[in-house]
């Protein structure tokens, strides 16, 4: 079975400054990763997702993310947030070889001007 | 527009009076889902659904039932909805392709149940 922790429930940013989303999980077998992001009153939407190969992953928004297999973690970065960055964040977790994708408690990212 | 539509947005009911959120995706995928998102715990699965007539429990299916007679419609029925069943429910789909592995979300189902 795969769990997801994402270790802080709420992370205030000024404007422009640097973030970084923590996510840990716990798998036996093999494991695809993303993040997902929500937007006041929206779905969800993909932002990124780690299949294989280069453990950086580049995705919407000028966010990225790195995988690290030794230490299980696929923190979620951005160099200089804005404003409209202020939304939900989920790191999930999908089996390669299953059909469930489990989500995170989820990251409140507020930017403050 | 690939998309996945749920209706209604909001809906405020009373206790034990049936009802149905509808979910249509128009991307041909066989896997769908309903979540529930509740503060602090993320989102749960309810049901899913690998292909039509196909559907199994997810972590949270009591006091929910689901249907799947056509590949693109997966509705969520609530039976007799209780107050603890208020919550903003998603339906997601998805293909299960060695790459298209992600989840693609409607805009949400907010209820109450008073």
């Amino acid at each position: 079975a795969q769990s997801v922790t994402q270790l802080d429930s709420q992370v205030p940013v000024f404007e422009e400054a640097p973030v970084e989303l923590r996510c840990n999980y716990s798998s036996s077998v093999s494991v695809y990763l993303f993040w997902y992001v929500q937007y006041p009153n929206q779905g969800l939407q993909l932002l990124l997702k780690y299949l294989s190969g280069s453990t950086l992953v580049k995705g919407i928004n000028g966010f990225e993310a790195e995988f690290n297999k030794s230490q299980t973690s696929f923190h979620l970065r951005k160099p200089s947030v804005h404003i409209s960055d202020t939304a939900e964040y989920f790191c999930a977790v999908k089996n390669t070889g299953g059909f469930k994708t489990i989500f995170g408690a989820g990251t409140r990212l507020f930017v403050k001007a | 527009e690939a998309q996945v539509t749920q209706n209604p947005r909001y809906l405020i009911t009373v206790t034990g009076k049936k009802l149905t959120v509808t979910c249509s995706q128009n991307m041909n995928h066989e896997y769908m889902s309903w979540y529930r998102q509740d503060p602090g715990l993320g989102l749960r699965q309810i049901y899913y659904s690998m292909n039509v007539e196909v559907t199994d429990k997810g972590d949270v299916p009591e006091g929910y039932k689901v249907s799947r007679k056509e590949k693109r419609n997966f509705p969520l029925i609530l039976e007799s909805p209780s107050p603890n069943q208020t919550s903003l429910y998603f339906c997601a789909s998805s293909f299960q392709g060695p790459l298209d592995t992600e989840a693609f979300f409607g805009q949400g189902t907010r209820l109450t149940v008073v």
